[in-house]
């Protein structure tokens, strides 16, 4: 079974400009995930999305933003990119509420 | 508030010695926690986790206790391996409804000299 992909794995972007991640979780599984990795503050929940909907949201601005797609695909997008918003940004998928959740290698996004 | 916090940012340790990572928690409605592993450029896999009913959990060379009283878990690795260096992340887990909630605290590196 394929693992948790994530593209694209690098982005450079400068500050104001938006930007879209995408997450594809391991087949089958329905819920997905997104985390904030940041040396400082380490993994920070962003939100999960499971069946298409938004079901948890952490403390994070209107900036940060997601959806789900009827595959279980889902995307992550910031709008008005912040310098502070460089990090490393994970997407994890699991089965069912209760499962393990399985990470991908993360998108690395760097603003200038 | 940080309800799960790795108060250690780093630790070394010599190769075949223990490992001991820690990890403090406020919030007492976890029902679980866990323990992930992540190297550079991957990201955090499953490593070992308690139930907030059990007080130790061990798989090989990895083992978690729970001391309830005082919100506190730790992580015991032995002997440690050069392949142990990695990031420890901490994390409670909390049933919400029908959902289930990961907190996790801010990881631990740790370097294992051979």
């Amino acid at each position: 079974k394929a693992g948790v992909t994530q593209t694209p794995r690098y982005l450079i972007k400068t500050r104001g400009q938006q930007v879209t991640l995408s997450c594809s979780p391991i087949s089958g599984h329905r819920s997905v995930s997104w985390y904030q990795q940041t040396p400082g503050q380490g993994l920070q929940f962003l939100f999960e999305y499971f069946s298409e909907t938004q079901r948890n949201k952490g403390n994070f601005p209107g900036r940060f933003s997601g959806r789900q797609f009827s595959n279980s695909r889902s995307e992550m997008n910031v709008s008005t990119l912040e310098l502070g918003d460089s990090a490393l940004y994970l997407c994890a998928s699991k089965q069912g509420s209760y499962n393990e959740q399985f990470f991908g290698p993360g998108t690395r996004l760097t603003v200038l | 508030d940080q309800q799960v916090k790795q108060n250690s940012p780093s630790l070394s340790v010599q190769e075949g010695r223990i490992s001991i990572l820690n990890c403090d928690y406020t919030n007492s409605m976890f029902d679980y926690f866990l323990w992930y592993k992540k190297y550079p450029a991957e990201g955090p896999t499953f490593l070992i986790s308690i139930s907030s009913i059990k007080d130790k959990n061990e798989d090989g060379r990895f083992t978690v206790f729970l001391n309830k009283s005082a919100k506190h878990l730790s992580l015991h690795i032995v002997p440690s391996q050069p392949g142990d260096s990695a990031v420890y992340f901490c994390a409670g887990g909390m049933i919400m409804g029908s959902n289930y909630k990961l907190t996790f605290g801010k990881g631990t590196l740790l370097t294992v000299n051979p």
